[in-house]
């Protein structure tokens, strides 16, 4: 069983929706991370939050906003989504704030799929 | 040269066999590394850490070599739930944020 909870599981949005990927992680960890990972590629970094600062954003297009509202808690905030962006997106944490390299702990993932 | 280097696969390997892959890394500053292993659809799990030298867990082992700028996967004595993608990470300078595009292996009957 995974420490890091995501929710929805899975989702289907139209391209003019509005919805968010929700995260949670109760293991005290500093760090966390939204990927987005396409079928046969590996996890492709999005943004990382380290402290509750935003410290990384990997160029990702505004129609993907990030909030950590606190420590534990990491949303993606998704509106005007393109068919493109249908992908499997992790939310993953550390115990050290990003840079100290501490293995990463992944959630199930949301299967999103924009229509 | 990619950051993160693996060969996709698939190995095709029968039950008990002895399986090894490499990643090689491009940055001579990464301290730390990472095995996953990921199944189709699901989340990557951790499955080993490397600070030092290697590390071996049962039937996994992982050997650092920094000169030659790679790190291996040995899996002894393979079982079929052993199948799975691969996925190397090295702690980039300090930054563990690029995935190898992983090695596929496949454990036959």
């Amino acid at each position: 069983d995974t420490e890091v909870t995501q929710t929805p599981k899975h989702l289907v949005m139209g391209m003019t929706n509005k919805k968010s990927l929700k995260c949670e992680q109760h293991m005290g960890h500093r760090a966390m991370y939204w990927y987005k990972q396409k079928a046969k590629k590996p996890p492709e970094l999005m943004f990382v939050y380290s402290y509750e600062k935003l410290s990384i954003n990997e160029s990702v297009p505004s129609r993907f906003s990030p909030e950590c509202p606190n420590s534990s808690l990491l949303n993606l905030h998704l509106h005007a989504l393109q068919p493109e962006d249908s992908a499997l997106y992790l939310c993953a944490s550390s115990q050290e704030g990003a840079g100290v390299g501490s293995p990463l702990h992944f959630g199930n993932g949301t299967r999103l799929t924009v229509t | 040269r990619k950051e993160v280097e693996q060969d996709p696969g698939p190995f095709n390997v029968p039950e008990g066999a002895t399986v090894a892959f490499n990643c090689t890394y491009s940055n001579s500053a990464s301290q730390s590394f990472f095995w996953y292993r990921q199944d189709c659809r699901k989340e990557p799990k951790l499955l080993m850490s490397v600070y030092s030298s290697g590390n071996e867990d049962g039937r996994f082992t992982a050997q650092l070599n920094r000169a030659s700028q790679y790190i291996s996967l040995l899996i002894r004595d393979s079982k079929l739930s052993d199948s799975a993608t691969y996925l190397c990470v090295p702690d980039n300078a300090g930054n563990m944020l690029t995935f190898g595009g992983g090695t596929r292996l496949m454990v036959k009957p």
